[in-house]
Formats: structure tokens, sequence, C-alpha cells
């Protein structure tokens, strides 16, 4: 069964700070890793998704790398800003029956200060 | 925008009642997916569509019952809930199963 978890489960930065949020997940058969941010009471928005054959994704001041041997990935955000403040969630699907079974992370929850 | 809609975004039922909730994707996806989130525990996943059929019930209580009659369109039917059923339900839709995942806003569930 797979498992993941994200470490730490919250933090709290002032702005501008660079940071790294954790996903450590326990089978390595994975087809690939996404990465959301969750507002309050709302759904998901997908920021990265990398596959099992990449090793890193960028997009705008958001890095993820994956290292599928050691059961890692992470998600750096540079120069942080309050509007990055949300639950960060990591979603890992691995191969079942034919099709991909999606286990999610438990989630960090950033707090940016002005 | 996601592309993913659901209704409704808020409801609240007592025990007795019988109630659906709805999502649509206009992404032209194959794959649909149901999810639970309740405070302070992981994301559930609930079910799964693949083109129509079910491929995955994660051990979920009959008093949840899944209707997908196209690829754009998921049905929750609820029936005789129970107030821990209270929790904000997720839609999400994707290509094909493992693909990228695109969530609706979701609804929040109140079951007195």
């Amino acid at each position: 069964k797979q498992e993941v978890t994200q470490i730490p489960a919250a933090l709290s930065v002032p702005e501008g700070e660079n940071l790294v949020l954790n996903c450590s997940f326990t089978d390595s058969a994975i087809y690939n890793l996404q990465w959301f941010r969750q507002d309050p009471g709302k759904g998901l928005t997908s920021l990265l998704l990398i596959q099992s054959s990449q090793r890193e994704q960028t997009s705008g001041r958001l890095n993820a790398s994956l290292d599928k041997s050691s059961g890692r990935s992470t998600l750096y955000i540079a120069a942080s800003q309050p509007g990055d403040s949300a639950t960060y969630l990591c979603a890992v699907p691995r191969p079942s029956g034919g099709y991909q079974k999606v286990t999610f992370g438990t989630g960090t929850k950033l707090q940016v200060i002005p | 925008e996601t592309g993913v809609t659901q209704t409704p975004r808020h409801l609240v039922m007592g025990m007795t009642n019988k109630k659906s909730l709805k999502c649509e994707q206009h992404l032209g996806h194959n794959a649909m997916y149901w999810y639970k989130q309740s405070a302070k525990k992981p994301l559930e996943l609930m079910f799964v569509y693949n083109f129509k059929e079910q491929t995955e019930n994660n051990s979920v209580p009959s008093r949840f019952s899944p209707e997908c009659p196209n690829s754009s369109h998921l049905f929750l039917h609820l029936h005789t809930l129970q107030p821990e059923d209270s929790a904000l339900y997720l839609c999400a839709s994707s290509q094909g199963s493992g693909d990228e995942q695109f969530f609706g806003p979701g609804t929040r569930l109140t079951v007195l």
C-alpha cells in the first residue's frame, strides 16, 4: 500500500524567503507525481506534474524535483509572497489492476507573512 | 476556472434525505473521480470512472452511490447519510487514469 507523507505539516515564513516543501512515498513504482495547492474551503489547483522519467519541472517561481529511488519529491518556492499562502498537496498515482491508483499526501499548510 | 464544475457548492441535509451531487467536465477527459476531504485527514479517493466504467471503489459505504451516464458527467447519489459524512466532496477529471488531474471547486456537505 502506497503511503505519502508531507513534511512539515505547517510552515510560516516571512515574505521574500525561499522555501522547500517535502513529499515522501513508500512505493517507487509511480506513474508520475503531481503538486497541488488548495485554498481554504476550495478545490485543488494543479501546480506541476513530473513524469516518472523526469527529474524536475519548473513553472515560474516553482520548481519541483523527483527522486524515485529514494521516494522523494521537493517543491521549491522562490521569493515567497503572501499570495502563496495555502495548503500544498502532492499526489502519487501508481499502477493498480491496469489503472492508476492515486494516493494524496497529508499536505503542508504554508503561511507567508507580509 | 479548471473546466470542472460542481453543483451544488453547499448542501445541508438530514440523515433521512436523499440528494445528489453533480460534476461536469468540459475538458474532453476520459477519467473522472470522486474524493472526500474531511478535516485533518488526507484526501480520500472514493470512486474512479474510466470511459464511463467504474474502475475503483475504495471501500465506500453503499449509502454513497455513483453514476456516470457519459464521460462528461458524474453524479454522487446520497441517502441515509451519517453526521460523520459531513465533508468537502471533490470531483476531478483527467485525460486518462493517472494523468494530470483537474479539480472542481467542491461541494461542502453538512449532514445534520
